[in-house]
This record gives C-alpha cells, sequence and structure tokens, in this order.
C-alpha cells in the first residue's frame, strides 16, 4: 500500500520559516494537500492541489510538489501556527494521509 | 455556514456494531464526494470510507472493507457507516468530511465535522 512519510517534528523561530517534506513514491504525479490540526480540534485544509489556499487561509502558507516530495512552507511562522500537519494523496481508489509533523513555534 | 454534524458513537463490545450518521448543513449535499476519517487515540488521521455524490461508487480502507459499510441520503443530507464486526483497534475518533471540488473532485477535504468518538472494549 501506499505511504507518505514526513519528519516527526520541526522547530521554528517565531518570523522565520518553517517547511515540511511528505515523501512518497512518484508523489509528484498525485495531488498533495496539507492539513493543520490544533489539540482537541478538527483537521484544517491548508493546501489543496499542491499549491492552492483555500478561502481564509493565510498567504504565508504556500506548497509545493515534485518528484518524490511535496513541501508545505509556513513563512514568517506565527505562534498560532504552532500544530500538527499532515499530508496527504489519492492513490488506487483511497486517500492516504501522512505520518503527521509536530511544529513547534518557540 | 457549512456544517457536518457526526453522532451514533459510543462504547461497544468486540464484535458489536454502531450506526454513525453525519448530517450536512449550508451546502448543496448532493453536489459532493463524502468521506469518513478516524484517529485513534493520540495518532494520526487515517482515511476510512468515501461514497461519491450519486451513492455509485464506494471506496474502503483494508482495514475495514468487508467489516464497514458506507451510504448516503441525499434527501436527508445525511451520510452513514454501518460499522460491523468491531475490534479494539477501531476505538478512534470518526469524522466525516467533505470532499472539496463537488463534481470534479479536488482529492482534498474542505470541511470535517467535530467527531464522534467510538470505544470498542470488553
Amino acid at each position: 500500500s501506499y505511504e507518505l512519510t514526513q519528519p516527526p517534528s520541526v522547530s521554528v523561530s517565531p518570523g522565520q520559516t518553517a517547511s515540511i517534506t511528505c515523501s512518497g513514491d512518484k508523489l509528484g504525479d498525485k495531488y498533495a494537500c496539507w492539513y493543520q490540526q490544533k489539540p482537541g480540534q478538527s483537521p484544517v485544509l491548508v493546501i489543496y492541489q499542491d499549491t492552492k489556499r483555500p478561502s481564509g487561509i493565510p498567504e504565508r502558507f504556500s506548497g509545493s510538489n515534485s518528484g518524490n516530495t511535496a513541501t508545505l512552507t509556513i513563512s514568517g511562522t506565527q505562534v498560532m501556527d504552532e500544530a500538527v500537519y499532515y499530508c496527504q494523496a489519492w492513490d488506487s481508489s483511497s486517500y492516504v494521509f501522512g505520518t503527521g509533523t509536530k511544529v513547534t513555534v518557540l | 455556514e457549512v456544517q457536518l454534524v457526526e453522532s451514533g458513537g459510543g462504547v461497544v463490545r468486540p464484535g458489536g456494531s454502531l450506526r454513525l450518521s453525519c448530517t450536512a448543513s449550508g451546502f448543496s449535499f448532493d453536489d459532493f464526494a463524502m468521506s469518513w476519517v478516524r484517529q485513534a487515540p493520540g495518532k494520526g488521521l487515517e482515511w476510512v470510507s468515501g461514497i461519491n455524490w450519486n451513492d455509485a461508487s464506494t471506496g474502503y480502507a483494508d482495514s475495514v472493507k468487508g467489516r464497514f459499510i458506507i451510504s448516503r441520503d441525499n434527501a436527508k443530507n445525511s451520510l452513514f457507516l454501518q460499522m460491523n464486526s468491531l475490534r479494539a483497534e477501531d476505538t478512534a475518533l470518526y469524522y466525516c468530511a467533505r470532499e472539496g471540488g463537488g463534481s470534479s473532485s479536488n482529492q482534498a477535504f474542505d470541511v470535517w465535522g467535530q467527531g464522534t468518538m467510538v470505544t470498542v472494549s470488553s
């Protein structure tokens, strides 16, 4: 079955740039999306179709996808961005989520 | 306001059954594919099952195939998940989620409910 691998954790200072990777076989041939999940809350879609931001998502969130890696970039990271981030893609009639990355802003 | 509200969770013994419901409001329910996604305590997200807009196509994760059945009633703006032969590893918070893009799915879940907890324990 298809797997998406993310680093368990990423640390970033306020105002700096955080990059979260998501690796999967030929992931660049699929659409990748990203979710933010804060403790006790439901996931929120922050990037879809590799690079698109849903309405209401700040411009500091951006995405890319090429080769075997999709990347979520948070520019000018704010304390409120501290959360777990999941990537997700569609493969062989199933949706697959990444393992999740805890982003700590300190 | 676009909203999804799940219900039907609870505590059930191994081998038992449970039926989850999700009621949609604020959008044209029959224009969108829908899915169930679960999250075990302290763990990541796992897609469970999905159904297209007119009930003609369904899909299941290998972990639930043959035990769970997804269905929908567009007249009642409702999504369902019939869960049979439940196991301890099915214990999780079950989310209802809308697949964005309408008839041209963008393969991302743009609206989520608050979840309903299912606990399988003897």
